[in-house]
């Protein structure tokens, strides 16, 4: 059970828009800020969004973050079929005192 | 660009360590700002921090794992180490490193690699 929580999956179709939450607590989400990752089958998870909206140098303008109270939102906007992968979302938890994820969602690209 | 790469026994026996090193390039470890994470990711499931260890030598780890888990850096070799004693079936995971940054953002990781618990 993931301190995080995250839609097991979501679909849409090719060149539509999805949206991935991740609902959390004012101990992780509430107070921390939010990252997304990126993930395809066989390699590491990647950095898409930092400080809940940044996007590091070379990811497309296509996926945004933001975070509003408790839960955080990934948006990716003009979907590709390369698109399709697991994404992750993560925050510090001060109660934890630690790193938590969201336990994924698998994006599926119709 | 700073790149990250694992190494170390790919089996472990349960109640023994496990043992793994990751070599950094591109980058030293003794720079202001970086932090060396590892993390896991048993088969199918998803990522679980398992800590890391700042340039400054102060580390946090997940509390759950805290008791079984060393993270050390060898900064002549510009490298960090983590350690995981008295594994189970459970430990069964490929292990990342990472660079964490910033406000826990993880933005380099290493390939990954499977390490197995078994007899």
């Amino acid at each position: 059970q993931s301190v995080l929580t995250q839609p097991p999956s979501v679909s849409a179709a090719s060149g539509q828009k999805v949206t991935i939450s991740c609902s959390g607590s004012s101990s992780n989400i509430g107070n921390n800020y939010v990252c997304w990752y990126q993930q395809f089958p066989g390699t590491a998870p990647k950095l898409l969004i930092y400080d809940n909206n940044k996007r590091p140098s070379g990811i497309p303008d296509r996926f945004s973050g933001s975070k509003s109270g408790t839960s955080a939102t990934l948006v990716i906007t003009g979907l590709q079929t390369g698109d399709e992968a697991d994404y992750y979302c993560g925050t510090w938890d001060s109660s934890l005192s630690g790193v938590v994820f969201g336990g994924g969602t698998k994006l599926t690209v119709l | 660009q700073l790149q990250l790469q694992e190494s170390g026994s790919g089996l472990v026996k349960p109640s023994q360590t496990l043992s793994l090193t990751c070599v950094v390039s591109g980058g030293s470890i003794s720079s202001g700002g970086y932090s060396g994470s590892w993390i896991r990711q048993p088969p199918g499931k998803g990522l679980e921090w398992i800590g890391y260890i700042y340039h400054s030598g102060n580390t946090y780890y997940n509390p759950s794992l805290k008791s079984r888990v060393t993270i050390s850096v060898d900064r002549s070799k510009n490298q960090f180490s983590l350690n995981l004693r008295s594994v189970t079936a459970a430990d069964t995971a490929v292990y990342y490193c990472a660079n964490r940054s910033g406000f826990d953002a993880f933005d380099v990781w290493g390939q990954g690699t499977m390490v197995t618990v078994s007899s």
